[in-house]
């Protein structure tokens, strides 16, 4: 059982490029989250989802996109990159039941130069 | 939207004296407040957590307090010990939104010096 597994661990993207972030959880879970993490900041909720097929906006969303085909994964997509979105990015993912406990993965650190 | 501020942001304390952290939240439809620490260059992590239904919750040497009236919530840690050192983030939700959002407080840097 490995919990939230997130790949890449890092990245480093030039201006302009895209690249995915896979986030996988083997919890069956069907809440999963992605955050970003910027010093003095805490974490802030990108984008969301509430089961297979389903995505919805968080807080701050504008510049990614989002996929979840298969349940216990959840792609964040940067189509072009900014150095703005350099940041460290988590995943979360929770039952939905009585209290929501996320589970965290263990970050990807991504600079965008 | 739910707001959750959180202070201080940093903390510096002696080991074994008390450690006490403050947020105030905006909606007062949340009704579920966690706390998470976070290790340098770890994961956070789930320690406590506490529901509207209560004032108060107890584990071991971290309690966290909850007065609904005045919208705030705090973590305090008793006896600390330098693995306590980490940032603590608290949280906001709506158990029951269909979405489970947390809505994070901007984290506290604790230090517990030897």
């Amino acid at each position: 059982n490995a919990g939230v597994t997130q790949t890449p661990k890092f990245r480093v993207l030039k201006t302009g490029q895209s690249m995915t972030l896979l986030c996988a959880q083997d919890m069956n879970h069907e809440y999963m989250y992605w955050y970003r993490q910027d010093p003095g900041m805490g974490l802030r909720l990108i984008h969301y989802s509430v089961g297979e097929g389903t995505t919805a906006k968080g807080e701050v969303p504008d510049g990614y996109n989002v996929s979840r085909l298969k349940k216990q994964n959840f792609l964040l997509g940067l189509e072009s990159a900014a150095p703005s979105q350099t940041s460290v990015y988590f995943c979360a993912s929770s039952n939905g039941l009585g209290e929501n406990i996320q589970y965290f993965g263990a970050g990807t650190r991504l600079s965008v130069l | 939207g739910e707001n959750v501020e959180q202070h201080p942001s940093t903390l510096s304390v002696q080991e074994g004296d008390s450690a006490v952290i403050k947020c105030t939240y905006s909606d007062s439809a949340s009704n579920y407040f966690p706390w998470y620490k976070q290790e340098l260059g770890k994961r956070p992590q789930l320690i406590i957590d506490i529901r509207s239904n209560v004032g108060e919750k107890k584990d071991q040497r971290i309690a966290v307090t909850l007065n609904k009236t005045a919208k705030h919530f705090s973590l305090h840690i008793t006896e600390t010990q330098p693995e306590d050192s980490a940032v603590y983030f608290c949280a906001a939700s709506i158990a029951g939104d269909s979405s489970y959002k947390l809505i994070f407080g901007s984290g506290t840097r604790l230090l517990v010096r030897p």
